[in-house]
């Protein structure tokens, strides 16, 4: 069965300095993968996606992500983190058929110090 | 437009109350879902409708009933909920031909009192 571990519940990082969020996932085919971001009591914004291709993946809001097959991982990056990065953000998996049944991760919230 | 739109963004309601979540896209997606989100949990897909029928219900109870009247618009119906139920609830759609391509509404937070 499709799964996604996000092991960092919650991530402190000061403005300025550089993020990596990390994301594991388990599927049994070529994955489809996404990162999503949500402010409070928001919906879901899309980040960037994998299907194939390049395994460095670019975003928006300055986000990159990389897809690691052998290590089961896609981890979200940025170089310089905004206050307004702050936000809860989830990876997710496409499930299978294809129907857009993603499989989310438990999400990592980001905090922003000045 | 890229928007989903849910209404209300709000609500309120009893158990004993029927009430009903709209969502409404104009980017000609022919697939469209609701998603259940439980404070500080991930989205759980619900259902999802391909060319206005329904083609997913993750075992979803009865007590909600979606419904897609045309391909602009999903809803769903609450009809005696619990207040587990309380939860942020999302709604998105996609292209069929890019299906994982999911654009989501900003959600309904509905309390169940």
């Amino acid at each position: 069965a499709q799964s996604v571990t996000q092991p960092d519940i919650h991530i402190t990082v000061s403005e300025g300095a550089s993020l990596e969020l990390r994301c594991n996932y388990s599927y049994g085919a070529t994955p489809y993968l996404f990162w999503y971001v949500q402010s409070p009591g928001q919906g879901l914004q899309l980040l960037l996606k994998y299907f194939s291709g390049d395994t460095l993946v670019q975003g928006i809001k300055g986000f990159e992500a990389e897809f690691k097959r052998s290590q089961s991982s896609f981890n979200l990056r940025k170089p310089s983190v905004h206050w307004s990065d702050a936000a809860e953000y989830f990876c997710a998996v496409g499930g299978g058929g294809s129907q857009g049944n993603l499989i989310f991760g438990k999400g990592t919230k980001l905090s922003v110090k000045p | 437009d890229t928007e989903v739109t849910q209404t209300p963004k709000h609500l309120v309601m009893g158990m004993t109350n029927k009430k009903s979540l709209k969502c409404e896209q104009h980017m000609g997606h022919r697939a469209m879902y609701w998603y259940k989100q439980k404070a500080k949990k991930p989205p759980e897909l619900m259902f999802v409708y391909s060319y206005e029928k329904l083609s997913i219900n993750e075992s979803v109870p009865s007590r909600f009933s979606p419904e897609c009247p045309n391909s602009s618009l999903l809803n769903l119906h609450l009809h005696a909920l619990q207040p587990e139920d309380s939860a942020l609830y999302l709604c998105a759609s996609s292209p069929l031909t890019e299906r994982m391509k999911l654009f989501f509404g900003s959600g309904t937070q509905l309390s169940v009192l």
